[in-house]
């Protein structure tokens, strides 16, 4: 079985500060994690995807995250967040070996304040 | 040519009718997905075509109906739908079923049952 907890279902940060939102994941087997992106009205767009190579992935838009296995986690993480990153965040797990469908978090509305 | 596209952006229903989702991507992917939305919600899994052939079912209820003509284009056909129907309905479409490939999203159609 899979699954991916996100703590917090809001994050509130200034422009500027650091972005950190959290992502925890449970697999038997090694996953592979994703986090997407969704503005208001559009649908999920990808930010980055881990996949058994580096354990820090940078993707678009100047987040990245890093993949702890001793931890289970895989946070994302902006150094100065921009009011266009205000949106829905997804973290989500595929299993090798297991469901080849994504588990979705709950998803983490972050905003952004001026 | 990295997109998907979707269309009505919107639809109003009444109960009785009988309407269509499109649903189009020409990056010659192999699996295509329909995902249900509510606000604030992660997407929930519906359909999953895998080489034009219908391979999960997550227990929709027969009120929706999906349809994939080719490898490009999926259609979900909807009946006597009822008001908790209403929600973004988002297609996504993947290179294959593996683990690996991330899934691109469409941007919705927002559905709305009266």
């Amino acid at each position: 079985a899979q699954s991916v907890t996100q703590l917090g279902s809001h994050v509130s940060v200034s422009e500027g500060a650091l972005v950190l939102l959290r992502c925890n994941y449970s697999s038997s087997v090694p996953p592979y994690l994703f986090w997407y992106v969704q503005y208001p009205n559009q649908g999920l767009q990808l930010l980055l995807k881990y996949t058994s190579a580096a354990t820090l992935v940078k993707g678009i838009n100047g987040f990245e995250a890093e993949f702890k296995k001793s931890e289970t986690s895989f946070h994302l993480t902006k150094p100065s967040a921009h009011m266009s990153d205000a949106a829905e965040y997804f973290c989500a797990v595929r299993s090798v070996g297991g469901s080849y469908i994504p588990t979705f978090g709950r998803g983490t509305s972050l905003i952004v304040h001026p | 040519d990295t997109e998907v596209t979707q269309t009505p952006k919107h639809l109003v229903m009444g109960m009785t009718n009988k309407k269509s989702l499109k649903c189009e991507q020409h990056m010659g992917h192999r699996a295509m997905y329909w995902y249900k939305q509510k606000a604030k919600k992660p997407p929930e899994l519906m359909f999953v075509y895998s080489y034009e052939k219908l391979s999960i079912n997550e227990s929709v209820p027969s009120r929706f109906s999906p349809e994939c003509p080719n490898s490009s284009l999926l259609n979900l056909h909807l009946h006597a739908l009822q008001p908790e129907d209403s929600a973004l309905y988002l297609c996504a479409s993947s290179q294959g079923g593996g683990v690996i490939y991330e899934q691109y999203f469409g941007p919705g159609t927002r559905l709305t049952v009266t």
